[in-house]
């Protein structure tokens, strides 16, 4: 079946921009979840939804990050007044919704702010 | 709070010898751990999970990996390296905190180890 899916892949903006990155999660996933992951690094948490709703988004780094899932599937990642620091791979996960159940991770969309 | 430390940045190794990441977290609560495998321009693949039942845990590709809570360890292992196992290795937690939180599900990772495999 089909698995994740994120676009665009790749994004170059320009510093001050507003940027939307969007997900589609496994159907039938409930949770989705978000993470950053800069050159080097390990992916960082960003924000966990349930359903429509967020559940989590304790990993937000600043007011300028804000995600939607109105529906329940799909979602978008937006960032405005978009800084160079900003520049990562925008990963998407999504789950069936328990503590342990595995997140399906998506191929990333990496956001280049110049 | 939760974290994990990879010991390791990066592992080299010739085919056909073992294979060591290691890892150890920190967790306030009975945590469930994870490797995930990266490949050059592909997307995150789960090797293999811990959650609480064996401690020795058997994954994809012949990977497996032992929780020691004694040692707070989660060190990822394989008998036999093959040139496909070159990627990069994060270990995870995921802690599920308290009974009544039941809002937490956020993976915390490590910063990741890189595997060469010599011929």
């Amino acid at each position: 079946g089909a698995g994740v899916s994120q676009t665009p892949s790749n994004k170059v903006t320009e510093k001050g921009k507003y940027v939307e990155l969007r997900c589609d999660p496994i159907s039938g996933h409930t949770a989705l979840y978000w993470y950053r992951q800069s050159l080097g690094q390990g992916p960082e948490f960003l924000i966990y939804f349930q359903g429509t709703g967020a559940a989590d988004d304790s990993g937000l780094p600043n007011d300028r990050f804000f995600a939607v899932r109105p529906e329940g599937s799909v979602s978008t990642l937006k960032i405005q007044r978009t800084e160079r620091g900003d520049s990562a791979v925008y990963l998407c996960a999504s789950s069936l919704g328990g503590p342990s159940d595995e997140q399906f991770f998506g191929p990333g969309t990496r956001l280049t702010v110049l | 709070a939760q974290s994990v430390t990879q010991l390791d940045s990066h592992v080299s190794v010739s085919e056909g010898t073992p294979v060591l990441l290691r890892c150890n977290y920190s967790s306030s609560y009975s945590p469930s751990l994870f490797w995930y495998v990266q490949h050059p321009n592909k997307g995150l693949q789960l090797l293999l999970k811990y959650t609480s039942a064996a401690t020795l845990v058997k994954g994809i590709n012949g990977f497996e990996a032992e929780f020691k809570k004694s040692e707070t360890s989660f060190h990822l292992t394989k008998p036999s390296a093959h040139m496909s196992d070159a990627a990069e290795y994060f270990c995870v937690v995921s802690d599920p905190g308290s009974r009544e939180d039941t809002g937490r599900r956020a993976l915390t990772f490590g910063s990741g180890t890189r595997l060469q495999v010599q011929p």
